[in-house]
């Protein structure tokens, strides 16, 4: 069975800031991997995605994941957050054409204005 | 479209009562599946459904657990009886094959936070 790890539970950064959240998936098969993102009292949304082609992925809002094949990562990063980037960031792995993910337990990111 | 619609939005119960949350999946979705919340396990796939059919059950934690979808617009997960450690909340999602591999992945409904005291 996969499972996911993201090494921080909580990140504080200050806007303009660069961010990067780590997720690590234990999984030797082909993969499909997810961002979600969950603002404050609402339910969760998808960032990005990747399931095969080019390894940087571009999502929304300026946010982008790198997928590394030999370090079994798909870390999260953008290169200036804002106030309104204060959410809870779920990574989420599903595992050859199954597209049921399995999610991390989350990185609370807060930025202060 | 609405999105998914999820039933209660809070949810205040007494030990031992039976609670009942509701989900009613985005028109033409065929996958539908029960998400629980909790501050110590994170986000924990509970069970989905598949044409109606209960396809993943194994993370059901207890017996006290069940979960049915008896047409493609509307399902439920059943607590009975309740237990303070139930306390959490429960989100519904859905999304067809062909929504999976495209960009709006799964669609989640704004959950219903439970309170089992």
């Amino acid at each position: 069975a996969q499972s996911v790890s993201q090494h921080n539970h909580h990140v504080i950064l200050s806007e303009a800031a660069s961010l990067e959240l780590g997720c690590n998936y234990s999984y030797g098969g082909t993969v499909n991997l997810f961002w979600y993102v969950q603002y404050p009292g609402q339910h969760l949304q998808l960032l990005l995605k990747y399931f095969s082609g080019d390894p940087l992925v571009k999502g929304i809002k300026g946010f982008e994941a790198e997928f590394i094949k030999s370090k079994f990562s798909f870390n999260l990063r953008k290169p200036s957050v804002q106030w309104s980037d204060t959410a809870e960031y779920f990574c989420a792995v599903a595992s050859g054409g199954s597209y049921i993910p399995t999610f991390g337990r989350g990185t609370s990111l807060i930025v202060h204005p | 479209d609405a999105g998914v619609i999820q039933s209660p939005r809070h949810e205040v119960t007494e030990m031992g009562q039976e609670v009942t949350l509701r989900c009613k999946p985005i028109s033409g979705h065929d996958y539908l599946f029960w998400y629980r919340q909790t501050m110590m396990r994170g986000l924990e796939l509970l069970i989905y459904f598949n044409n109606n059919v209960p396809i993943d059950d194994s993370g059901m934690p207890e017996d006290r657990f069940s979960a049915k979808m008896p047409n493609a617009s509307f399902s439920t997960l059943k607590i009975q009886p309740s237990e303070p450690r139930d306390s959490a909340v429960y989100f519904c999602a859905s999304t067809s094959r062909q929504g999976a591999t495209s960009n709006y992945g799964y669609t989640f409904g704004s959950g219903t936070r439970l309170t089992v005291v």
